[in-house]
């Protein structure tokens, strides 16, 4: 079945520590994009990439850090400079951009 | 601050009754699109409108576009229990190669 996976599906984060959160796709979708969705208010744009080798900051790319070496893969990596970094992470995929997303299930994040 | 608001924040009604949704934006939009997200899971596209168009159905749900006022209405006619969840609407911000969403509205439908 084509889709977007993500894994795993609870993640938890000691203090200091790097932890990678990973979506991989299998539709061939160009762009992919990693959302941060915080109770009440709605999903924000973390990074998104249009095309290999290449990503654009999002409206909260601070304290964190993604890579597009693979068509498949968009992993999102929370950096230690995240401190506020408990949520629940959506990645997503589209054919082209602004075009209509396909999302994973999500990573729920929590700092022990 | 975001680029869609959805109003109300919440609605609960009855199987059977109509259920309006409604999403305001601020800047132009190329087009909107309308997202359903069940509790604890990813979001699922339903429907997008382009700019130029002023009406959209699909099943038992209806949009309407209307970019004087910035505003969309998501109608989901005969609801069901299965249709328990939160909506959000997304807008393309111009140039900008993504989508922004709304905080969403979410709709309880009771037997």
């Amino acid at each position: 079945d084509g889709g977007i996976t993500q894994s795993p599906k609870y993640l938890f984060r000691k203090e200091g520590q790097n932890v990678t959160l990973s979506c991989e796709q299998n539709l061939n979708h160009d762009a992919m994009y990693w959302y941060r969705q915080d109770p009440g208010q709605g999903l924000r744009l973390i990074y998104y990439s249009q095309i290999v080798n290449d990503f654009q900051k999002g409206d909260i790319a601070e304290g964190y850090s993604v890579s597009r070496e693979k068509k498949e893969s968009f992993p999102l990596t929370v950096t230690s400079a995240q401190k506020n970094p408990t949520a629940f992470y959506l990645c997503a995929s589209s054919i082209g951009s602004k075009e209509k997303l396909f999302f994973g299930s999500g990573t729920q994040l929590s700092v022990l | 601050s975001q680029q869609g608001e959805e109003d109300p924040q919440a609605l609960s009604i009855q199987e059977g009754e109509n259920a309006t949704m409604n999403c305001s934006y601020k800047t132009s939009i190329n087009n909107l699109q309308w997202y359903r997200q069940n509790s604890g899971r990813g979001l699922v596209h339903l429907i997008l409108i382009r700019s130029n168009e002023r009406e959209k159905h699909s099943g038992r749900l209806r949009v309407t576009l209307d970019t004087s006022k910035k505003s969309s209405s998501l109608l989901i006619t005969a609801s069901r229990a299965a249709d328990t969840a939160s909506y959000f609407c997304a807008t393309d911000t111009g140039t900008a190669s993504k989508l922004t969403f709304g905080t969403g509205t979410r709709l309880q439908v009771t037997l």
